[in-house]
């Protein structure tokens, strides 16, 4: 099972939106709207800020959002702000009732 | 509060073995699906393998398949990772994950304990 595809690293100015992708396969992201994205801080554990595609757990700002088409899911996060500076990850159900993670992606508030 | 509280890594030598602990408390443990998922240092979130509420149904990922083994006790709210046949690249921070009832999803996560794979 090969990871899901996420770019490296964004950037974005506060205020200002950014989105970070999740490509996958027909036989994981494509497959089930069971994608999840995960925040990270350094030194921390992960935490859960979207599950089953689009919902936001409650809690977790509405700033957060998920969407998805084919085999590529997204997390737009709008009017970004310092403390969202962080790595995101995304991850999914497979037809192998495995799960699979994204590589990870780096968002700078500039 | 929900807490899950790993512990057993340290540093071995490759081709040995190690076993990993996780205590759970603040929830009913024996209702839900627990995972083991791994983070290299300075890497990535890989997953590892995961458990059923009840044991009947275990599943891991092709780099650990064979080598590593999960199980529970839901008498003493407590997940395991039995890892033999350690690797260099297994080297990593190990969290315990708690999967949300009926849902795919990680809701709740362990510190993580370091396991070294180094002569």
């Amino acid at each position: 099972q090969s990871a899901l595809t996420q770019p490296a690293s964004v950037s974005g100015s506060p205020g200002q939106s950014i989105t970070i992708s999740c490509t996958g396969t027909s036989s994981d992201v494509g497959r089930y709207n069971y994608v999840s994205w995960y925040q990270q801080h350094p030194g921390k554990a992960p935490k859960l800020i979207i599950y089953d595609v689009s919902d936001r757990p409650s809690g977790v700002s509405s700033r957060f959002s998920g969407s998805k088409s084919g085999n590529t899911a997204s997390l737009t996060i709008s009017g970004l702000q310092a403390e969202d500076e962080a790595v995101y990850y995304c991850s999914s159900y497979t037809t192998t009732s495995t799960r699979v993670f994204g590589g990870g992606t780096t968002l700078t508030v500039l | 509060q929900e807490q899950l509280v790993e512990s057993g890594g340290g540093v071995v030598q490759p081709g040995r073995s190690l076993r990993l602990s996780c205590a759970a408390s603040g929830f009913s443990f024996s209702d839900f699906a627990m995972h083991w998922v791994r983070q290299a240092p300075g890497k990535g979130l890989e997953w590892v393998a995961v458990i059923s509420y009840d044991a009947s149904r275990k599943y891991y990922a092709e780099s650990v398949k064979g080598r590593f083994t999960i199980s529970r006790d839901n008498s003493k709210n407590t997940l395991y990772l039995q890892m033999n046949s350690l690797r260099p690249e297994d080297t990593a921070v190990y969290h315990c994950v708690r999967e949300e009832y009926n849902n795919v999803y990680f809701d709740c996560w362990g510190q993580g304990t370091l396991v070294t794979v180094s002569s």
